[in-house]
């Protein structure tokens, strides 16, 4: 059973186009996260969802937009894609436990080449 | 503003020695700290954490330490196999809602 899954693995587009990633968790999680990792590995946030609201809004371009139906997905809409924004995103979920620890499990990760 | 350093360098170590990894912290004071392991083409995963309040905290060949005072943690893998490589990330909680601030990630390659 996969618990946070992401789909497309793969995108590979031309500039300008707009394209969708989605992702779903089955874990039962409140929060839900969208992150970037560029050639350099650094994991950026980029949005973080708490039962479908927007809670974390990092500087993102707002050629990016979150949309969470409900608690158990969130997706991610890029408008007018640009060579910069190649990089592999990943979702991730987490439920901050009584102690306030949160751990996060991610998904394998959508690797998103713009050309 | 808040900031985590981890050795950028790949670490190679011989089979059955233990691996160390450090992290530091700078301009913050995190309530706790996770250690996550990330493969290639795949997602982080969870490997460890540990609390302001502890030394450390162990899970079979992992060992995680955490000095406040240094703004440091380490990271060691006792009887290194070479199914350890992998990129190991530190990962402090921030100050504001649970979010946790990521470093770069060391890669170790564990030679037979």
């Amino acid at each position: 059973d996969t618990a946070v899954s992401q789909t497309p693995k793969y995108l590979v587009t031309q500039m300008g186009n707009d394209k969708s990633i989605k992702c779903e968790q089955n874990l039962g999680h409140d929060t839900m996260y969208w992150y970037k990792q560029d050639s350099k590995k650094f994991l950026k946030i980029m949005f973080s969802y708490n039962n479908k609201e927007l809670i974390i809004n990092e500087t993102v371009p707002n050629r990016f937009s979150p949309k969470s139906p409900d608690k158990a997905h969130l997706n991610l809409h890029i408008n007018s894609l640009e060579l910069g924004d190649s990089a592999v995103y990943f979702c991730a979920s987490s439920q901050v436990g009584t102690g306030g620890e949160e751990t996060q499990y991610f998904g394998p990760g959508t690797r998103l080449l713009v050309l | 503003s808040q900031k985590i350093e981890q050795n950028s360098e790949a670490l190679n170590i011989q089979e059955g020695k233990t691996a160390t990894l450090t992290c530091n912290y700078t301009n913050y004071s995190p309530a706790y700290l996770q250690w996550y392991r990330q493969d290639p083409g795949r997602g982080p995963v969870f490997l460890l954490l540990i609390r302001e309040n502890e030394k450390e905290k162990r899970k079979e060949r992992l060992k995680v330490t955490f000095d406040t005072t240094l703004k440091q943690s380490l990271f060691h893998i006792t009887a290194s196999q070479p199914a350890d490589s992998a990129t190991y990330l530190c990962a402090p909680r921030g100050n504001s809602n649970y979010q946790l601030i990521w470093g770069a990630g060391t890669k170790l390659i564990i030679k037979p």
